[in-house]
């Protein structure tokens, strides 16, 4: 089955940089890739999420990359504001209304 | 998005008993999705609901334990059973979303803790 690798499990950036947060996955036959957000004690909302038939897609401050080839994805968030902080986590899936395995998350804080 | 309820939002519990958690969707959904996120730690998958059909569970979770319903297109519920200190979690429930992607959207968890 899948299996889903986050790296860095934590990330301190000061504000106004950037952060990078990387995934490595498994299955070949995975399709889609979303990050989630999730505040202490919210639920994870849904930031942003790619299609392994682009390889870059943006949304404001934050991006996403995949390199289909070598089974990696990461997110990308620029000009960090304090309420950036939290925990992201990544994910993998064939796509469509079908399972997702997430990876185990990064802490993310930003220093004023 | 859908607009995703759960019940209870928090409880507390004694071992050996057991718990329902109920999911409410404001639109009808084909596929619901139940997982556990323990103290600190990512998101794991119990299950998949169906609508119509027995649920598919992932491997390390049984049908004995986390019992599942899908009465209908908008309502799930999970019930933990002869729960032991070790199932408390958050429980979350996600639905498909309506765009061409089928993102998956959470409900607002259920925090369970077990004494």
């Amino acid at each position: 089955g899948e299996n889903v690798e986050q790296h860095p499990s934590t990330l301190s950036v000061q504000e106004g940089d950037s952060a990078v947060i990387k995934c490595t996955y498994s299955d070949s036959a995975s399709n889609y890739f979303p990050w989630y957000k999730q505040e202490l004690g919210k639920r994870p909302q849904l930031i942003i999420d790619i299609r392994s038939n682009v390889g870059e897609k943006k949304d404001q401050r934050i991006a996403v990359t995949l390199n289909k080839t070598a089974k990696h994805f990461s997110l990308h968030i620029t000009e960090t504001q304090p309420e950036d902080s939290a925990v992201y986590f990544c994910a993998a899936g064939p796509g469509g209304a079908q399972k997702l395995v997430f990876g185990q998350g990064t802490r993310l804080t930003i220093n004023p | 998005s859908a607009v995703i309820s759960q019940k209870p939002s928090r409880d507390i519990c004694q071992r050996g008993t057991s718990l329902t958690i109920q999911c409410q969707v404001d639109s009808q959904v084909t596929m619901m999705f139940w997982y556990r996120q323990q103290p600190g730690q990512s998101l794991t998958l119990i299950a998949t609901a169906n609508q119509g059909s027995e649920a598919t569970y992932e491997s390390g979770f049984v049908i004995d334990k986390f019992p599942i319903s899908r009465p209908n297109l908008t309502f799930s519920t999970l019930t933990v059973s002869n729960m032991s200190p070790e199932d408390s979690s958050i429980y979350l429930c996600s639905v498909e979303g309506t765009g061409a992607y089928n993102e998956q959207f959470f409900g607002p968890g259920t925090r369970l803790t077990v004494l």
